[in-house]
């Protein structure tokens, strides 16, 4: 069964704290892809990245920075000095290749980051 | 800066009216997904469609829910009756399917509906 857990409820950072969200998942598929997306106060949900199940290199993007490990099926994600305007919900999720028939995003519960100024 | 744009932003109704929900996916895309977010569920897959056609609609309680494509530039979702239950943020998502690249979904700001 496809599954993505974000163990992590809520975190409260100072503001230029390093932070890091947590992400696990289970799959039976050899193929699938991970992704991460942002909901801020708004409401909107804004994608961040997508990885794909061969790629493990860990990938930069400014202060974002993503670690992907199968050997631990975790798709972790670190804001590096982070700002206020991080504050949000971040969502993990896992597409399988099914054929293409379906791209449906399975959703972890999110976890809500915080940052004091 | 294309965007995926859903209406209205935000509605009230009561028990038993009929709500519709529209969704303009991103020019070029060919797959339209809705989503519903509650607090006890989280995030949801309702329905999917990949071009026009509907792929996937076994998260949507068919009693009640419908969702459309009458063209490629309007989504819609109907909810007849309505029941509080139903109250939560609906989002619509577009993508475009180019294999053997997996799509990445765009979604909406969502159709926060409260229903009463």
């Amino acid at each position: 069964a496809q599954k993505v857990t974000q163990a992590q409820t809520e975190i409260s950072v100072v503001e230029k704290e390093d932070v890091t969200l947590d992400c696990v998942y289970e799959t039976r598929d050899t193929t699938y892809y991970l992704f991460w997306y942002k909901q801020p106060p708004s409401g909107e949900l804004v994608f961040l990245i997508r990885r794909n199940s061969f790629d493990e290199q860990n990938e930069i993007s400014g202060r974002y920075s993503w670690n992907f490990q199968k050997s631990t099926s975790s798709f972790n994600f670190t804001i590096t000095a982070s700002q206020v305007v991080d504050s949000a919900v971040y969502f993990c999720a896992l597409s399988e290749e099914d054929g293409g028939a379906t791209n449906k995003l399975i959703f972890g519960t999110g976890t809500l980051l915080a940052v004091q100024p | 800066d294309a965007r995926v744009t859903q209406t209205p932003r935000h509605k009230v109704t009561e028990m038993g009216q009929e709500v519709t929900m529209r969704c303009q996916p991103i020019l070029g895309h060919n797959t339209v997904f809705w989503y519903r977010q509650t607090m006890m569920q989280g995030l949801e897959l309702l329905a999917y469609f990949r071009n026009r056609a509907p792929l996937d609609d076994s998260g949507m309680p068919k009693d009640r829910f419908s969702a459309e494509m009458p063209d490629a530039t309007l989504a819609t979702l109907k909810i007849q009756p309505s029941e509080p239950r139903d109250s939560a943020v609906y989002f619509c998502a577009s993508g475009l399917v180019v294999r053997p690249t997996k799509n990445i979904q765009y979604f909406g700001a969502g159709t926060r509906l409260s229903v009463l």
